[in-house]
């Protein structure tokens, strides 16, 4: 079974540092992996999205993930962090088998933004 | 616009009212899913839709039922909500084959008392 871990539960950056939520995944094949962000009170955004191909994966908002194959990690980075980036962060694993389009979801990281 | 809709989108109810959420989808994809949030728990699969009248189990399914009689619809039926079911609750459509992408409704936050 396929399952995501974010070790860090809460991240607290400066406004204009730079950023790297972790995320390690388990899944028997090559596995899609996503990015979603939550804001207060809204529903999920995707941020990026990993298939095939090239390991560094740009997304919306300036952030960028990089998938490591030997690490079975996709950590989440952003170079300089904005107030408006405080969110929850979510990291998940997709099957990739054909037919499925199953889902699962790490606990998820909150991320605070000092001014 | 492309998008997930959720009615309603904040309940408080009593234990043991029946209740559905509905969820309603414009992208004509063919699979829909139904998630809980928690807490510290992340998003939890209940359940989910291939296509108009084929569903099955999540993780989480006790206590819940869905239908799909419309592939653009995809309600969530508490027949006898209980305390432990308060929750945020998510809708989700996606489109099926490679590179498939999951769109999310904005959310219900239900609260049984």
């Amino acid at each position: 079974a396929q399952s995501v871990t974010q070790p860090d539960i809460h991240i607290t950056v400066s406004e204009g540092a730079s950023l790297e939520l972790r995320c390690n995944y388990s899944y028997g094949a090559t596995p899609y992996l996503f990015w979603y962000v939550q804001s207060p009170g809204q529903g999920l955004q995707l941020l990026l999205k990993y298939f095939s191909g090239d390991t560094l994966v740009q997304g919306i908002k300036g952030f960028e993930a990089e998938f490591k194959r030997s690490q079975s990690s996709f950590n989440l980075r952003k170079p300089s962090v904005h107030w408006s980036d405080a969110a929850e962060y979510f990291c998940a694993v997709g099957d990739s088998g054909a037919g499925s389009y199953q889902l699962t979801f790490g606990k998820g990281t909150k991320l605070s933004v000092i001014p | 616009e492309a998008q997930v809709t959720q009615n309603p989108r904040y309940l408080i109810t009593v234990t043991g009212k029946k209740l559905t959420v509905t969820c309603s989808q414009n992208m004509n994809h063919e699979y829909m899913s139904w998630y809980r949030q928690d807490p510290g728990l992340g998003l939890r699969q209940i359940y989910y839709s291939m296509n108009v009248e084929a569903t099955d189990k999540g993780d989480v399914p006790e206590g819940y039922k869905v239908s799909r009689k419309e592939k653009r619809n995809f309600p969530l039926i508490l027949e006898s909500p209980s305390p432990n079911q308060t929750s945020l609750y998510f809708c989700a459509s996606s489109t099926t084959g490679v590179a498939y992408e999951q769109y999310f409704g904005p959310g219900t936050r239900l609260t049984v008392t």
